[in-house]
């Protein structure tokens, strides 16, 4: 059965550290692995990775995808208070039809950044 | 701006009795799915629409049902809701069946009483 496994499970940190979020997957045909953040709205779309070892940035947070370990990690640098969200992964598979649009999600990472 | 926008955002409904969750697109994306998340769960795809072609997930209970009368609106109806239904709900698009970028609604939480 396909999963995605997040961890830490939860994680309290203050202002101005960074911290590592790791998702591990075992997906069938992997296609990509997606990043969210879910404050308490919508999931909002952080990062897609498919190809191992290239780092993807958005300003303080970075991603990178190891395929061999099956495995990403999201990194926050200098965390902020409005970086407390819930951090979801998910990941993606081929279908003998392409790609397919069904993610597998994680029961996603709780930080919250104290100031 | 263009956006994914669910109606109520909380919903109260009784046991047993029928309940409507509407999901709405200004985006004109082609594919809409309902995803059930309950308390410290993963997000569960219950099922999408790709156009007006509607896929069900094996494991998604006879209960929830969906329409899509037209690209910017989908419904999902839960027939006799049970207690084990109270979750958030979460409407999400992509622009086309083979992109994984999903833009998400703010959700729907509903609880049965």
């Amino acid at each position: 059965e396909d999963k995605v496994v997040q961890s830490p499970l939860s994680l309290v940190v203050h202002e101005g550290d960074t911290v590592t979020l790791n998702c591990s997957y075992e997906v069938t045909n992997f296609r990509s692995l997606l990043w969210y953040k879910q404050e308490k709205k919508a999931p909002t779309f952080l990062f897609m990775l498919t190809s191992s070892g290239i780092e993807k940035k958005s300003g303080r947070l970075s991603s990178i995808l190891d395929k061999k370990e099956l495995s990403s990690i999201l990194n926050i640098t200098a965390t902020q208070t409005g970086d407390s969200a819930i951090y979801l992964c998910a990941g993606t598979f081929m279908n003998y039809g392409g790609a397919t649009n069904k993610l597998i999600f994680g029961t996603g990472t709780l930080l919250a950044v104290q100031p | 701006d263009a956006m994914v926008i669910q109606n109520p955002r909380y919903q109260v409904t009784q046991f047993g009795k029928p309940v409507t969750l509407s999901c709405s697109q200004t985006l004109n994306h082609n594919v809409m799915y309902w995803y059930q998340q309950k308390s410290s769960q993963a997000p569960k795809l219950l099922f999408h629409y790709y156009d007006k072609d509607f896929n069900n997930e094996a494991d998604t209970p006879d209960n929830f049902q969906s329409r899509r009368p037209n690209t910017s609106f989908c419904f999902l109806d839960i027939r006799s809701p049970g207690l084990g239904d109270a979750a958030m709900y979460l409407c999400a698009t992509s622009i086309r069946a083979t992109n994984e970028k999903l833009f998400f609604g703010s959700g729907t939480q509903l609880s049965v009483l």
